[in-house]
């Protein structure tokens, strides 16, 4: 069963567009839903993330849309870089407890110069 | 590099064989996280630490899996009889327990390859 779903699989985006990456999850009992980067030969790092309570987080170019009701969340990168490139993982965590990661499979994002 | 280191990078080993990993989290981070990730996929939650306690497992973590956290310092997972199947990136992760949400943050992963 597989708690968060992202799509899509894979996005070529131009220089300065915009990228879009959507999740849903499925588990009420989430409560923190963080974003990570990550290049090929390193570990994932945080991007950006967001808690329920707020439907709209931006730092710099990244920014977290969600909603709550619809149970998804959304990541958008303005002015889209050749640098972005990368795989983007959304994820959802409980608090309490281990606080352990659930992941979504993840979206290998191009930017073409 | 986010101060989490693991060793080796990369593993080939043959099936059937042992093998073992190691991960130094941030000093001072109490949080030690196992997670496997496979190719095309995000990573999965194999193992929890806090401290030298291992306080949560996977169903994904066999029997032929086990993890220690000895003083609660680094981490070393090991596993037995290796299987084809468990050829991937196995990444660590640590964070500090406070108020909120603490970030993991993640190591460069050991990649596993079995023969």
């Amino acid at each position: 069963q597989q708690q968060v779903k992202q799509s899509p699989q894979s996005l070529i985006v131009q220089k300065g567009g915009i990228s879009i990456i959507n999740c849903a999850y499925e588990n009420t009992a989430f409560d923190y839903f963080p974003w990570y980067q990550q290049f090929p030969g390193k570990g994932p790092a945080l991007l950006i993330a967001i808690r329920p309570d707020v439907s709209e987080k931006k730092e710099g170019r990244f920014t977290i849309s969600f909603n709550k009701s619809a149970k998804q969340f959304s990541l958008h990168i303005m002015d889209s870089q050749p640098g972005d490139s990368a795989t983007y993982f959304c994820a959802a965590q409980t608090q309490g407890g281990s606080e352990k990661l659930v992941f979504g499979k993840g979206t290998k994002l191009t930017v073409n110069p | 590099d986010t101060g989490v280191s693991q060793d080796p990078r990369h593993k080939i080993t043959k099936r059937g064989q042992n093998v073992t990993f190691r991960c130094d989290p941030i000093s001072e981070h109490n949080r030690l996280y196992w997670y496997r990730q496979t190719l095309g996929q995000g990573p999965e939650f194999l193992t929890y630490f806090q401290n030298e306690a291992q306080l949560e497992k996977s169903r994904l973590l066999s029997d032929r899996f086990s993890a220690e956290r000895p003083k609660g310092s680094f981490s070393t997972l090991e596993i037995q009889r290796t299987e084809q199947g468990d050829s991937a990136m196995y990444l660590c992760a640590s964070s500090s327990r406070g108020s909120g949400a603490d970030t993991q943050y993640f190591g460069p992963g050991t990649r596993l390859t079995v023969l």
